[in-house]
């Protein structure tokens, strides 16, 4: 059964700094990976969709890439602002989806 | 972009109440939408996988009496929680796609329930 973790599970980080978050995943065999936003009490919010022949998707201050091969992802946020405090949550797609652990992270301004 | 609606946000009822669930393709057709639980301060976990037309499939350890899916329209999904209890109180999310698992999966803003 596809495993998915996400690390590290909380992230405090000043204003303006470059952070990067990690997920990695158990079997290769995917369709795609996706990256999510989740504020509290709220629904997903999609960031970026990586297809299992790309190597990385960028929108934005965000760019996240992928290594099928590894079973690694990583989600990489430039200049960080307050308002990017949330969770982050990976998700891959096989047969069906499979959601990380998430990682909580926090922006002080 | 593809729109996910879902209703009710926040449901607060008693024990013994049965509690149902929308959740909408405002601007397309999604002939499979997907049914989460998530608990505080944890990820999502798949429920069921809604199909149009057919029954839905469950995941193992998710009562399917419990939780009645009904996937009436390729845009509408509804999910029935029956005679709930304390420990069904929870946060539920759908997502569907306009291609199914291997594209881009839209979710709905979920529905915090709460069994008193």
């Amino acid at each position: 059964k596809q495993e998915v973790t996400q690390i590290p599970a909380a992230l405090s980080v000043p204003e303006g700094e470059n952070l990067v978050l990690n997920c990695s995943f158990t079997d290769s065999a995917i369709y795609n990976l996706q990256w999510f936003r989740q504020d509290p009490g709220k629904g997903l919010t999609s960031l970026l969709l990586i297809q299992s022949s790309q190597r990385e998707q960028t929108s934005g201050r965000l760019n996240a890439s992928l290594d099928k091969s590894s079973g690694r992802s990583t989600l990489y946020i430039a200049a960080s602002q307050p308002g990017d405090s949330a969770t982050y949550l990976c998700a891959v797609s096989g047969n069906q989806f499979y959601f990380g652990t998430g990682t909580s992270l926090t922006v002080i301004p | 972009g593809a729109v996910v609606s879902q209703h009710p946000s926040w449901v607060i009822c008693k024990s013994g109440t049965s509690v149902k669930i929308e959740c909408r393709s405002l601007d397309f057709q999604a002939t499979t939408m997907f049914w989460y639980r998530q608990f505080p301060k944890q990820s999502l976990m798949l429920m069921a996988t809604s199909n149009e037309g057919s029954k839905a499939t469950y995941e193992q350890g998710v009562e399917k009496d419990k939780f009645l899916i009904n996937h009436a329209s390729l845009t509408l999904s509804t999910l029935t929680v029956t005679s709930a209890h304390p420990e069904d109180s929870s946060f539920y999310i759908c997502s569907a796609g306009s291609q199914g698992i291997n594209q881009p999966q839209h979710f709905g803003d979920g529905t915090r329930l709460s069994i008193l």
